[in-house]
């Protein structure tokens, strides 16, 4: 089946630890993206990448990192400097590297720093 | 600055009533907008979407009109079913940026048997 893995679902964290999260998609799309989601809230972008080895910041980088060595895979790595960690985080492709809205979502990682 | 005001949740409903979730918007361009679900413990899917004003978007017997007079989406359903109960976001992306998509805070529907 064609779609978006992320992996783990639910991870626990020390305060001062940094923690990677992994998003695998097979669907051939260009453009990968990073959204934090708090309850109540939208979701707010991260970072988004649009092509092999290069990415961009979002309205909430501080604190995160990524990298986009293959076309298939963006892990988001949460720093000990991220103040406010605990959320969802939401991976997402889209086809072409021009968003045109229309995205692929994986089912989330939850990350609660304890 | 460009943004997505959703009504507040959550949104209790009976079975076969009749729903709506208001969705408004500011945007210094010209947007696509969309509606995108989100079920318990997943991620969002795309529900339906339109890119121009008038247009109608529709799918699973949802129903968003892009009203560009009144900067509205608003998702309606003629009669609602338990299976709907999830978290609906309202979006939007303008045709000149390269990479965000705009969401609302979302609603909450919570439909009872």
């Amino acid at each position: 089946d064609g779609g978006i893995t992320q992996s783990p679902k639910y991870l626990f964290r020390k305060e001062g630890q940094n923690v990677t999260l992994s998003c695998e998609q097979n669907l051939n799309h260009d453009a990968m993206y990073w959204y934090r989601q708090d309850p109540g809230q939208g979701l707010r972008l991260i970072y988004y990448s649009q092509i092999v080895n290069d990415f961009q910041k979002g309205d909430i980088a501080e604190g995160y990192s990524v990298s986009r060595e293959k076309k298939e895979s963006f892990p988001l790595t949460v720093t000990s400097a991220q103040k406010n960690p605990t959320a969802f985080y939401l991976c997402a492709s889209s086809i072409r590297a021009t968003n045109t809205g229309e995205l692929f979502f994986g089912e989330g990682s939850r990350l609660t720093v304890l | 600055g460009n943004s997505v005001t959703q009504m507040e949740g959550p949104v209790t409903l009976s079975e076969e009533a009749f729903l709506t979730i208001n969705c408004t918007y500011t945007a210094t361009g010209y947007p696509s907008l969309f509606w995108y679900v989100q079920y318990p413990g997943e991620g969002l899917q795309l529900l339906l979407k339109a890119t121009k004003a008038d247009d109608k978007g529709s799918n699973k017997g949802f129903e968003a009109t892009y009203r560009k007079e009144t900067t509205s989406f608003h998702l309606e359903k003629g009669s609602v079913q338990v299976s709907d109960s999830a978290v609906y976001f309202c979006a939007l992306v303008l045709r000149d940026s390269s990479y965000k998509l705009i969401f609302g805070s979302g609603t909450r529907l919570l439909v009872r048997p």
